[in-house]
């Protein structure tokens, strides 16, 4: 059965700092995975896919990486800023045939000022 | 992307009643997913709907508690019957897209008092 971690649970960071966050999966046997950015009491906003067959993804600030034979994903956050802030999810797709979408624990971030 | 919409967008009712949630997405898709955000927990996903055929439900969620219409390619309905203090979460809808990235709603954020 999949499982999907995240490290740390909670991360509280000065202004213009560059942070890891940390996504882990039991099962090395995924389609791809996706990070997700969600705001207190809101819903999910897509941040970066990665095919099973990519390395890394970038968008602006945000890298991803993904190891699948380690079963290991992180994504860079570089200069972070105050809007930040929020709960980032990842999640894998086990496999082709399914779109379900199995979730981490999430991390709470907060950048202050 | 996929602009997704939910109604209500938060609700506060009475043990024993029902709430219909109601899905709206921008373009048609084949497949709809029902997902579930306990109080500081990841989402679970309920089940997922296909136009024209009846939903397949996750292990620990039936379709007694959770009936689920999908009437056409742009809409869904999901209700909680029978509520209690334990059905209160966010409960958001979803959509794959392209690649099989998947977009959410903005939830809708229920608690059963």
């Amino acid at each position: 059965k999949q499982e999907v971690t995240q490290i740390p649970a909670a991360l509280s960071v000065p202004e213009g700092e560059n942070l890891v966050l940390n996504c882990s999966f039991t099962d090395s046997a995924i389609y791809n995975l996706q990070w997700f950015r969600q705001d207190p009491g809101k819903g999910l906003t897509s941040l970066l896919l990665i095919q099973s067959s990519q390395r890394e993804q970038t968008s602006g600030r945000l890298n991803a990486s993904l190891d699948k034979s380690s079963g290991r994903s992180t994504l860079y956050i570089a200069a972070s800023q105050p809007g930040d802030s929020a709960t980032y999810l990842c999640a894998v797709r086990p496999h082709h045939n399914t779109d379900k979408l199995i979730f981490g624990t999430g991390t709470r971030l907060q950048v202050f000022p | 992307s996929a602009v997704i919409s939910q109604k209500p967008s938060r609700d506060i009712c009475q043990r024993g009643t029902s709430l219909t949630i109601q899905c709206q997405v921008d373009s048609q898709v084949t497949m709809m997913f029902w997902y579930r955000q306990q109080p500081g927990q990841s989402l679970t996903l309920i089940a997922t709907a296909n136009q024209g055929s009846e939903a397949t439900y996750e292990s620990g969620f039936v379709i007694d508690k959770f009936p689920i219409s999908r009437p056409n390619l742009t809409f869904s309905t999901l209700t909680v019957s029978n509520m209690s203090p334990e059905d209160s979460s966010i409960y958001l809808c979803s959509v794959g897209r392209e690649a099989y990235e998947q977009y959410f709603g903005p939830g809708t954020r229920l608690t059963v008092t």
